[in-house]
């Protein structure tokens, strides 16, 4: 299996400019988090979907972040407008079907820089 | 609520010697427990996790965690590191029962010394 993918490895942009970042779950898995980590605040949790479906977005900072999972393998998460604050490394990771575990598979995630 | 605590945020330690990255939890249900291990830029990878049972659960690369109930602990450690141990350490906590979210405690940076 190709693992949990992340595109792109790492994105510069001017404040302002909007930010599309995507993954692709390892086939099979129901449940995709987007997470944040940061030297501050350490690993924080964005959003999580259930069979497509947004089940929590308790962690979205604020209007400017968005983030769609239009089908079983494909996700993204977008910040309109960025801002500096945002710089970051963004992290995706899926979940299998039928695991009570949930324990969590992470990409190698996307280097944010907001200038 | 669950929360996870890393009581400290970096261990240096030397070459071969042995290590203990400590790690409590508040939860007032039965919990799931990992640990993950991120190496310098790469993502998280689970080390090992805690379901039930035996208390004393081995990973990958020789490492080992012991849970406690009764002090609610989850201590990672290892007998002898190796400089390829130098990464970030994660404890994470799961309310076994009803939520989907694991619960990440803020990291251990672990510094080998040669």
């Amino acid at each position: 299996d190709a693992g949990v993918i992340q595109s792109p490895r790492h994105e510069v942009t001017e404040m302002g400019q909007e930010v599309t970042l995507r993954c692709k779950p390892i086939s099979g898995h129901d449940y995709l988090f987007w997470y944040r980590q940061t030297m501050m605040r350490g690993l924080e949790l964005l959003i999580y979907f259930n069979n497509n479906v947004p089940i929590d977005d308790s962690g979205m900072p604020e209007d400017r972040f968005s983030a769609k999972m239009p089908n079983a393998s494909f996700s993204t998460l977008k910040i309109q407008p960025s801002e500096p604050r945002d710089s970051a490394v963004y992290f995706c990771a899926s979940s299998p079907v039928g695991d009570r575990v949930r324990e969590q598979y992470f990409g190698p995630g996307t280097r944010l820089t907001v200038t | 609520a669950q929360s996870v605590t890393q009581l400290d945020s970096q261990v240096p330690v030397f070459e071969e010697a042995p290590v203990e990255l400590r790690c409590n939890y508040s939860s007032s249900v039965s919990v799931y427990l990992f640990w993950y291990v991120q190496y310098p830029n790469q993502g998280l990878q689970l080390l090992l996790k805690y379901l039930s049972g035996s208390t004393l659960v081995k990973g990958i690369n020789g490492f080992e965690a012991e849970f406690n109930k009764s002090q609610t602990s989850f201590h990672l450690r290892k007998p002898s590191v190796h400089i390829s141990d130098t990464a970030e350490y994660f404890c994470a906590v799961r309310e076994s029962v009803r939520d989907d979210k694991i619960i990440f405690g803020k990291g251990t940076r672990l510094h080998i010394l040669p």
